[in-house]
């Protein structure tokens, strides 16, 4: 099956620093898409971005399909920033989501 | 607009025994999928259910059933509890006529002693 690896596992960050967190999968998808898993659990849907650029205030992405990499850029990080990054792909349709290993992220004050 | 819900929030059983987990998808959703997170990793699909039918299936043994209703919420059940089912148990809806995201419950933890 498919491979989705992120990187870093770990990332430790005083708030108002940016941030690159980093997917990379193994074969083509159809599907990829980035969450945010709070401390309680919630998954949290932040981009659905098989290719291309999206922005939603401090948070983008970019998904460059053809080399199989996505990022996601969080700029002038807060503390309710902190918890855990998951991108995840389908690669057979219908929303399979094969998830990555996760970034955990804590921002500090 | 009620999101994904699920229930109960927390359960705790012992080996051996039985469990019945719900979901009710977003309003308008018809496709749910279950997902089981261990501690300290990702999400792993369980099965998903369209028009009352498991449609797909993950690599998880036949312990793991699950059903869904006319009204489109779901039930995941566990057979024969073993220690390592201990985790976070998701729910997730969609459309399935829609390229929209799918939208996760806020789960159910299963603590098995």
């Amino acid at each position: 099956g498919i491979q989705v690896e992120q990187s870093p596992p770990d990332l430790i960050l005083q708030e108002g620093a940016n941030s690159t967190l980093r997917c990379n999968f193994s074969d083509s998808v159809n599907n990829l898409q980035w969450f945010h898993q709070n401390p309680w659990g919630q998954l949290i849907n932040l981009f659905y971005i098989p290719s291309g650029t999206k922005q939603n205030g401090r948070l983008s992405a970019t998904t460059v399909a053809t080399e199989r990499y996505s990022l996601l850029y969080i700029s002038s990080s807060q503390t309710t920033d902190s918890g855990v990054y998951f991108c995840a792909v389908d690669t057979g349709g219908g929303n399979k989501l094969t998830f990555g290993t996760g970034t955990q992220l804590k921002v500090e004050l | 607009d009620a999101g994904v819900t699920q229930s109960p929030t927390h359960l705790i059983k012992t080996r051996g025994q039985q469990v019945t987990l719900r979901c009710s998808p977003k309003s308008g959703h018809d496709t749910v999928s279950w997902y089981q997170q261990a501690l300290g990793q990702g999400p792993q699909f369980i099965f998903q259910y369209y028009e009352e039918e498991e449609r797909q299936r993950g690599n998880f043994p036949d312990r793991f059933s699950g059903h869904q209703f006319p009204n489109y919420s779901s039930e995941l059940n566990v057979n024969a509890l073993l220690l390592g089912d201990s985790a976070l148990y998701l729910c997730a809806s969609r459309i399935e006529a829609s390229s929209e995201t799918q939208y996760f419950g806020p789960g159910t933890r299963l603590l098995v002693l």
